[in-house]
């Protein structure tokens, strides 16, 4: 089937801590692949995306590589801060049978707590 | 970038009654919506794709006659949810797809509203 699949949270990293979040995918084809970020009392945001195999998405200091070979989209990021805290979400467009635009499949989310 | 509001951010409402939630796109035109259902600590999950000028389409499991789609103009869409009961309590949160501002673009990337919560008695 089409699901998203990442690690369990939560995560808690000390400010300036390496992060990775990992994801999986299961799809036919090679779906665009996104993560989100929901910040407490905050609605969800784009936070990056690749469309294609060995795209690399990038946004405030956050990568994530498609690997089409292991389907995977980890999310990773240097040096984490105290801002970060929030969960992320990754993702996978699918098609809609009905209009143009595809639909998005979340995974269950990852919290990440970052304390000074 | 693009915003999508949701109105109201949150309801109370006894049981039996129903109660109607509106998802605006205030910079851009929308012809699809999409409504998403989020219990506390767990993932979003897609109910229906609202489609203007026609009918919504449901996802599987998802009651079409208690959680009514109305997508009447290219900026609102609207989601009833009707004879509300204590399990219809949950976080619903609506997007629109559009062209990004800032990242690479596509059709295939959201933006969602703020979402609202509704706690039926």
């Amino acid at each position: 089937g089409n699901s998203v699949t990442q690690m369990e949270g939560p995560v808690t990293l000390s400010e300036e801590a390496f992060l990775t979040i990992n994801c999986t995918y299961t799809a036919t084809g090679y779906p665009s692949l996104f993560w989100y970020v929901q910040y407490p009392g905050e609605g969800l945001q784009l936070l990056l995306k690749a469309t294609k195999a060995d795209d690399k998405g990038s946004n405030k200091g956050f990568e994530a590589t498609y690997r089409k070979e292991t389907t995977s989209f980890h999310l990773e990021k240097g040096s984490v801060q105290v801002s970060d805290s929030a969960v992320y979400f990754c993702a996978r467009a699918t098609p809609s049978m009905k209009t143009s635009y595809d639909k998005v499949i979340f995974g269950p989310g990852t919290s990440l707590s970052v304390i000074p | 970038g693009a915003v999508v509001s949701q109105h109201p951010s949150w309801v109370i409402c006894k049981s039996g009654t129903s109660v109607k939630i509106e998802c605006r796109s205030l910079d851009f035109q929308a012809t699809t919506m999409f409504w998403y259902r989020q219990f506390p600590k767990q993932s979003l999950m897609l109910m229906a794709t609202s489609n203007e000028g026609s009918k919504a389409t449901y996802e599987q499991g998802v009651e079409k006659d208690k959680f009514l789609i109305n997508h009447a103009s290219l900026t609102l869409s609207t989601l009833t949810v009707t004879s509300a009961h204590p399990e219809d309590s949950s976080f619903y949160i609506c997007s629109a797809p559009g062209a990004t501002r800032g990242l690479a673009g596509g059709t295939d990337t959201q933006y969602f509203g703020p979402g609202t919560r509704l706690t039926v008695l």
